[in-house]
């Protein structure tokens, strides 16, 4: 059974880029799309887009400007990173397989941007 | 984009009774596209149902969803005390979009 783990700072200034990423253990990132969600304090889920593990990509219309997913598959992981950050950012950021239905989820980050 | 609308936003009940939990789309969810999740405080959401009727992996048979285009429901038919949480609809299609939750606490 795959677990999924984010790792990253947990404060980010503003204007600043915002680096996450998440390791698959217990199976291999090969063969399957991996997913980036967050969830700002008291809101609903939001999509940030998508990776296949060959590397094709997806993104959310509204975020696609600023994200990049990227893969690597000899580590097993695949990372996030959100360029000029503000405080409508804050949120915490999950981890998860699949690319629409997502079954298996990090425990998810917390990470704030403020000065 | 899909805008999903959860109703209602709290739904208080007793152990025991039927869980029914709405979820309406902007335009119609493509082939089925429908999932519906379970979120406890403090933890990462849980797939239930996907495509619309299918349960997941180790979900219990009390939960079911239902319904087509615009219209979707997810029904829990006996409530159990770890059955209180926050319940999220989700379209995955192009560009998939989460409904505002819908609370099932205890009356």
């Amino acid at each position: 059974q795959e677990q999924l783990q984010e790792s990253g700072p947990g404060l980010v200034k503003p204007s600043e880029t915002l680096s996450l990423t998440c390791t698959v253990s217990g199976g291999s990132i090969s063969s399957y799309y991996w997913s980036w969600i967050r969830q700002p304090p008291g809101k609903r889920l939001e999509w940030i887009g998508y990776i296949h593990y060959s590397g094709s990509t997806n993104y959310n219309p509204s975020l696609k400007s600023r994200v990049t997913i990227s893969v690597d598959t000899s580590k097993n992981l695949f990372s996030l990173i959100l360029s000029s950050v503000t405080a409508a950012d804050t949120a915490v950021y999950y981890c998860a397989r699949g690319p629409g239905r997502l079954d298996y989820w990090g425990q998810g980050t917390l990470v704030t941007v403020s000065s | 984009e899909i805008v999903l609308t959860q109703s209602p936003g709290t739904l208080s009940l007793s152990p025991g009774e039927r869980a029914t939990l709405s979820c309406r789309a902007s335009q119609s969810v493509s082939r089925s596209y429908l999932a519906w999740y379970q979120q406890k405080p403090g933890q990462a959401p849980r797939l239930l149902i996907y495509g619309v009727s299918s349960r997941a992996t180790g979900i219990p048979d009390r939960f079911s969803g239902s319904g087509s285009g615009t219209d979707f429901t997810l029904t829990i038919s006996r409530l159990e005390p770890e059955d209180f949480a926050v319940y999220y609809c989700q379209q995955y299609g192009t560009s998939p979009t989460f409904g505002q939750g819908t609370k099932v606490e205890i009356k």
